[in-house]
Order: C-alpha cells, then sequence, then structure tokens
C-alpha cells in the first residue's frame, strides 16, 4: 500500500484561483517531497519540507506539515494554464525508499 | 549536463520477450531508482540502489531484475515480459540523507507487452 494519499484525485480552478491538495501518510517521516508531473513527462520536484519544519514556501508555493496528523498540503496561489498538472506528496521514512501517493491532478482553466 | 537519460523512449514487445531498460546520470548520484507508473496512479518503486555495488527490492520487484553497473548507470531487465508490465518506467537518480533526498527524473520509457 502507498505511503502518501493525496486529496482530491482532482481539481478544476479558474485561473488566478488558488488550489490546495493534501497528503496523508502513515509512518513517521525524515521528510516529505511534493513533484509536479506534467503529461507525458517525468516529474520535477517542487519542494522538499523536513520533519520539524511547519511551513515552508517557494515562490507561489506553500507547503505545510502537521507531523501529529500525519498530513501535509500544498497551495498554489493565483494559479496560471501552465499549473495544470499532476502532484504527487512523496515520503521519506527512515531508509533510503522515496515513496509516492497517486497524486492529484490539477486542471487550470483560462 | 544531460541529468537522467533513459533508453529507449518506447518499446513494444511480445509476451515472454526480454529487454533492458538503460539509465544514465551525469549529475554524480549516489542513489538510483527505477519506478513504475500505472495509468492514472502514482510511482511504485522497484528496485533502488543506495549506492554502486548495492540493490534492493521496493514495492513491486517481481519478474525484474537491476543492475548497478557503475556510479553513473542503472540498468532494470525484464526476463520474460507480461501484459501486466506494460507501464511508464521512470529512472530517479537522487542524493541520500536525513534532511535530503530530492530526487530528479528521467522523461520514462513507454512499455507495452502483447
Amino acid at each position: 500500500s502507498q505511503q502518501g494519499e493525496e486529496d482530491p484525485q482532482a481539481l478544476s480552478i479558474q485561473e488566478g484561483e488558488n488550489a490546495t491538495m493534501n497528503c496523508s501518510y502513515k509512518t513517521s517521516i525524515n521528510n516529505l517531497q511534493w513533484y509536479r508531473q506534467n503529461s507525458g513527462r517525468g516529474l520535477v520536484h517542487l519542494i522538499l519540507i523536513r520533519s520539524n519544519e511547519r511551513e515552508k514556501h517557494s515562490g507561489r508555493l506553500r507547503v505545510t506539515l502537521d507531523t501529529s496528523k500525519k498530513s501535509s498540503s500544498l497551495l498554489i496561489t493565483a494559479s496560471r494554464a501552465a499549473d495544470t498538472a499532476s502532484y504527487f506528496c512523496a515520503t521519506r521514512p527512515a531508509g533510503n525508499k522515496l515513496t509516492f501517493g497517486g497524486g492529484t491532478r490539477v486542471l487550470v482553466k483560462p | 549536463n544531460a541529468g537522467v537519460t533513459q533508453t529507449p523512449k518506447f518499446q513494444v514487445l511480445k509476451t515472454g520477450q526480454s529487454m533492458t531498460l538503460q539509465c544514465a546520470q551525469d549529475m554524480n548520484h549516489n542513489s538510483m531508482y527505477w519506478y513504475r507508473q500505472d495509468p492514472g496512479m502514482g510511482l511504485r518503486l522497484i528496485y533502488y540502489s543506495a549506492s554502486e555495488g548495492t540493490t534492493d527490492k521496493g514495492e513491486v520487484p517481481n519478474g525484474y531484475n537491476v543492475s548497478r553497473l557503475n556510479k553513473r548507470e542503472f540498468s532494470l531487465r525484464l526476463e520474460s515480459a507480461a501484459p501486466s508490465q506494460t507501464s511508464v518506467y521512470f529512472c530517479a537518480g537522487g542524493r541520500q540523507g536525513r534532511y535530503t533526498g530530492e530526487l530528479f527524473f528521467g522523461e520514462g520509457s513507454r512499455l507495452t507487452v502483447l
């Protein structure tokens, strides 16, 4: 079974709106990462948040981490058509394996 | 720098045929990974290599073998392909550590087994 699970599975918004997606995981982690995948392409790393951090920003991205609830959220502000993609959370428990969730498909309509 | 390069990009096999997916990275990464992605799903780890000379099973290793030929190259072999192995395969490389671990992905190898 997957370590991380994203919610919702799909999200459709208008350009300029904010997009929020959530990730829940099962075991304790060293860090949690978010990746983007454009259609037909490989995954691209967006942001990494450590287990001792609660919030992190990168441009229009804001990530939060609540280790007590074993959950994280990714907020994309002022979305653009180019943000249309699938977004995956990935967790690194102790050890080397990076485990991915099922992803959230985001459609930003112009 | 090319980053992570996978070959071939597309392949069609018949059931029972064998093939090897090649992956090479020029980013001096210690660890390398092979994932598969099925339609509408996330990535599942097949095998990974924490360092040159070591390999370990991931979540779905059955039907696959890997070779960490050197620090740059990590190949995935299907000895007897089955339709259930139709998927998109991604190779990734990265550095490992408690507070690191960003992975860099190749563009994928799309495999169809008839």
